[in-house]
């Protein structure tokens, strides 16, 4: 257990809304990720942050944003969701050079 | 070329049988390479990492082949909780510190009583 958390777990939203997922960890780790999975597709990155205030954009980045302004949390942002959104979004840390999973959000675009 | 292929499946297997999957990757400067299994509504759980001599975890035993740019996962005597889909993993960053991983869409197994 790496001690990863994300809220909401669950969440159902409309177009053009904004919307905030949250990824919380406790053991203090450096790099955090955003992923997206999709039928059809292996998880691809969305953004990461190799400290706080420092992130990156990963291979979808567009329509999503993030902060880190804390250590233990990483937050990613829908400015305006669109259908094309809905998906299952993880978040994950590095420990050790291996990546550790929060349990998901599945968010719906309605 | 994909960047992380993995046999299509699904693998529908009875118990006690052996299975392999297998992977390839593009990026010839890969450095670092996993197995992860999910179970379904279930988040990817690491099953281990793949070294270039090989490793084995009881019966689960992975091979890195750097040449062909091929990882194997073996699995034997299966069970009914191996039933998953497994993910090829590979870190495609040259340098090996970025740790941004490429995932495989996965492939689904089954094994049946």
């Amino acid at each position: 257990d790496a001690g990863i958390t994300q809220s909401p777990r669950h969440k159902v939203t409309e177009t053009g809304t904004p919307v905030t997922l949250r990824c919380h960890q406790t053991e203090n780790h450096r790099y955090m990720y955003w992923y997206r999975q999709d039928p059809g597709h292996g998880l691809r990155l969305i953004h990461y942050s190799y400290g706080v205030k420092d992130t990156d954009k990963g291979e979808v980045s567009d329509g999503y944003s993030v902060s880190r302004s804390k250590t233990e949390d990483f937050l990613l942002t829908l400015e305006s969701a669109t259908s094309s959104q809905t998906s299952v979004y993880f978040c994950a840390i590095s420990a050790r050079n291996e990546q550790y999973f929060g349990p998901g959000t599945r968010l719906t675009v309605t | 070329r994909k960047e992380v292929e993995q046999d299509p499946g699904p693998f529908n297997v009875p118990e006690g049988a052996t299975v392999a999957f297998n992977c390839t990757y593009s990026n010839s400067a890969s450095q670092s390479f996993f197995w992860y299994r999910q179970d379904c509504r279930k988040e990817p759980k690491l099953l281990m990492s793949v070294y270039s001599s090989g490793n084995e975890d009881g019966r689960f035993t992975a091979q890195l082949n750097r040449a062909s740019q091929y990882i194997s996962l073996l699995i034997r005597d299966s069970k009914l909780s191996d039933s998953a889909t497994y993910l090829c993993v590979v870190n495609m960053e040259s340098g090996g510190s970025n740790y941004k991983l490429t995932f495989g869409k996965g492939t689904l197994l089954t094994v049946n009583p």
